[in-house]
């Protein structure tokens, strides 16, 4: 079984200063996962993903999450936030391609990011 | 390159009455694709997935059905929505472990 927790519900930062959400899973394979941002009334989109390749990982728009397996942990990061971050953002583990799951992704309950002037 | 299309946007029907949301994909071929529903303030729960033509796994009961009758459709259907089936509906395919949304139809049911 797989499962993924999203530390915080709401993170609120300042237009400029750095971003941490934060993501702790649980996997019984050795675990793809991936971080997907959501715009109000909008679809998700990928900001990245590990695939046991480099553990730190770079993705669109700025944004980087570096697997530990030592803490279960993949959390998100920013240098400097900007408006346009605020969104909802989601921590996904999934089951290994060819299992019985086919990529069955498990989602995190969500980080809600606000960014302040 | 691949999209991912949804329609409508937005629906809203009365209790009782059927629906039908449909997902199309371009530019691939014999994708899995996937529906999910994420009610308000919660996270996403698959309903379904698809591996191929008329192959529906159903993850959990429900009041909804899916089908697939072309590689690249996948149809999200009721009978008769129920109030509970209000909520944001969202289709995905998947390529190399990561899945891809669409943009979502919002449904409220009256």
């Amino acid at each position: 079984a797989q499962s993924v927790t999203q530390l915080d519900s709401h993170v609120s930062v300042s237009e400029g200063t750095p971003v941490l959400l934060r993501c702790n899973y649980s996997s019984s394979y050795s675990p793809s996962l991936f971080w997907y941002v959501q715009h109000p009334n909008k679809g998700l989109q990928l900001l990245l993903k590990y695939t046991s390749a480099a553990t730190l990982v770079k993705g669109i728009n700025g944004f980087e999450a570096e697997f530990k397996k030592s803490e279960t942990s993949f959390h998100l990061t920013k240098p400097s936030a900007h408006m346009s971050d605020a969104a909802e953002y989601f921590c996904v583990v999934s089951d290994p391609a060819g299992g019985t799951s086919y990529g069955k992704l498990t989602f995190g309950q969500g980080t809600i990011l606000t960014v302040h002037p | 390159s691949q999209t991912i299309h949804q329609w409508p946007a937005t629906l809203v029907q009365p209790v009782g009455s059927p629906l039908s949301l449909e997902c199309t994909v371009e530019g691939t071929s014999n994708p899995n694709l996937y529906w999910y529903r994420q009610a308000a303030g919660r996270g996403l729960q698959l309903l379904f997935y698809s591996v191929g033509i008329g192959q529906i796994s159903s993850e959990v009961p429900q009041n909804l059905s899916a089908s697939r009758p072309q590689d690249r459709q996948f149809i999200l259907s009721s009978k008769k929505l129920l109030l509970s089936d209000s909520g944001f509906y969202l289709c995905a395919w998947s390529h190399r472990g990561a899945q891809y949304f669409g943009p979502g139809t919002r449904l409220l049911v009256l």
